[in-house]
C-alpha cells in the first residue's frame, strides 16, 4: 500500500479482556516500531523490530504486552487482561532501513472501560 | 537517557503571521538526529523537518526553519507566512545515532499550535 496502515482504527474493550491490534508497514520496510500515545502526551517507544527479529522491547511496560512480526512484515501488538491505564493511541511506525524516516500509520485508539 | 522537553503547551498566531516553537534536549551523544513531526486531529504523524547534529546549516523546508543551537541543545522550529492548514500539534523528536538497537525515536511533549484567521 501507499502509508502505514492500522486496523482497528477504534478499540473498545472491557477490562480484563484481551486485545490485538494489526500494523501492515510499507512494503519494504526492514523497521517497524510501535509507540504508545496517551491523551494529550507525546508518544513513547513500544518495541523495535528488524525484519522479524525483535531487537528493543525496553519500552514495553508490563508482561501483558506482546508485539510480534512472524514474516517480517505485517506486525501485531497484543495486550493481555487489559486495564484502564492501557487506555490510549498506539502508533506504528517503520523506516526502509534503521537510519531513515519513520513513516507513521493513523494509529488505533484504544478504550478501555 | 535522552529527553526532550517543550516548554510551551500552546502556542497561537495569525494566519500570515510568523510563530516559533521552542524544543530543548539533553544529551551526551555528539551524533544524532532531530525531527519536528506535525500531528493533525486525525493522528497521522507527518515528518516537517529532520537537522543532523553533525551539520552546521540549518535546515529549512519552504515555510518551515530550524534554528539548531547544539552546544544550547535547542533546536526551535519557526513557520513563516502560517496558514490555515498549519494548525496541529507540533512535536519535537531526538534520534540516536550512536547506539545499535537505539533507533527509537524519543518526543517531547508537544505544543498546541492555533492559527487564527
Amino acid at each position: 500500500g501507499a502509508g502505514v496502515s492500522q486496523s482497528p482504527r477504534y478499540k473498545v474493550a472491557k477490562r480484563g479482556q484481551d486485545v490485538a491490534l494489526r500494523c501492515d508497514p510499507i512494503s519494504g520496510h526492514v523497521s517497524l516500531f510501535w509507540y504508545q500515545q496517551a491523551l494529550g502526551q507525546g508518544p513513547e517507544f513500544l518495541t523495535y523490530f528488524q525484519n522479524e527479529a525483535q531487537l528493543d522491547k525496553s519500552g514495553l511496560p508490563s508482561d501483558r504486552f506482546f508485539a510480534e512480526r512472524p514474516e517480517g512484515s505485517v506486525s501485531t501488538l497484543k495486550i493481555q487482561r487489559t486495564q484502564q491505564e492501557d487506555s490510549a493511541v498506539y502508533l506504528c511506525a517503520s523506516s526502509a532501513r534503521i537510519i531513515l524516516q519513520q513513516f507513521f500509520g493513523p494509529g488505533t485508539r484504544l478504550t478501555v472501560l | 537517557a535522552q529527553t526532550v522537553t517543550q516548554s510551551q503547551p500552546e502556542m497561537s498566531v495569525q494566519e500570515a503571521e510568523t510563530v516559533t516553537l521552542s524544543c530543548t534536549y539533553d544529551t551526551s551523544e555528539s551524533d544524532y538526529y532531530l525531527f519536528w513531526y506535525k500531528q493533525p486531529p486525525s493522528r497521522q504523524m507527518i515528518l516537517v523537518i529532520r537537522q543532523e547534529a553533525y551539520k552546521q546549516q540549518n535546515a529549512t523546508e519552504n515555510r518551515f526553519s530550524v534554528n539548531f543551537q547544539k552546544a544550547a541543545k535547542s533546536f526551535s522550529l519557526k513557520i513563516s507566512d502560517s496558514q490555515l492548514g498549519d494548525a496541529a500539534m507540533y512535536f519535537c523528536a531526538y534520534r540516536s545515532l550512536i547506539i545499535q538497537g537505539a533507533q527509537k525515536l524519543v518526543f517531547g511533549q508537544g505544543t498546541r499550535l492555533t492559527i487564527n484567521p
